[in-house]
């Protein structure tokens, strides 16, 4: 079953403007992660937080995490027209051999 | 280090054919997960493998469906008597430790 559920489904912008994408999740974790998925290409990995931490940065991208709500917010600021993907939170218990559950994905288009 | 190799990038099968996937790990590490993506969804799990061992398939289908994880040589997931429903993208990720997962490009399986 999906573990993550990201908000909104798809989301259209400007370039330049910010874009916030959301995930909730069910049960307890010790890692989330944000993934990138141009059209038709495989998984790229964007940033991985820890359940003690409450935000990471990485150049033009802001994660945070509340565990108390069981919910992640990925930020890209000063978007441009080559972060247009579909972006996936996927989360896991944190320990070897534990599987990456996958949210539906956000589909992120950005026009110049 | 090439990362994680996925071949072939497409497979086209006629329906009741046979599909063999196959996925190189990146050198070192020895766990290997098989994800299915059909259009327009997240990732979901199907197995987990380490050398010789199928450590978790939750996720595979009963019948039709097997992965190996040989001492020697790739990994491969198989699908038996293909129906137009297995076609979808199939993702194999490997990991040394926990966080550390690496994703392959994928491969497009079409049933005709």
């Amino acid at each position: 079953s999906q573990q993550g559920e990201e908000d909104p489904q798809a989301l259209s912008i400007q370039e330049g403007e910010n874009a916030t994408m959301n995930c909730s999740y069910k049960t307890s974790i010790n890692n989330l992660q944000w993934y990138r998925q141009n059209s038709g290409r495989g998984l790229v990995h964007l940033i991985l937080i820890r359940s003690n931490e409450r935000e990471k940065h990485s150049g033009r991208l802001r994660v945070t995490l509340d565990t108390s709500k069981k919910s992640s917010s990925l930020l890209i600021t000063a978007s441009r027209a080559a972060d247009t993907a579909s972006y996936f939170c996927a989360t896991d218990a944190g320990q070897a051999g534990t599987a990456l559950i996958f949210g539906k994905g956000t589909t992120l288009s950005v026009s110049s | 280090n090439a990362g994680v190799m996925q071949n072939p990038r497409h497979l086209v099968r006629r329906r009741g054919q046979e599909a063999r996937l196959r996925c190189s790990p990146m050198k070192g590490h020895s766990h290997v997960y098989w994800y299915r993506q059909l259009p327009e969804e997240g990732l979901k799990f199907m197995v987990y493998l380490q050398k010789e061992n199928i450590i978790d398939e939750s996720g595979m289908p009963k019948e039709r469906f097997s992965a190996e994880f040989p001492k020697e040589g790739p990994s491969i997931l198989r699908i038996q008597q293909v129906v137009r429903g297995d076609s979808a993208a199939y993702f194999c990720a490997s990991s040394f430790d926990a966080g550390g997962y690496t994703f392959g490009s994928g491969t497009r399986l079409t049933v005709v």
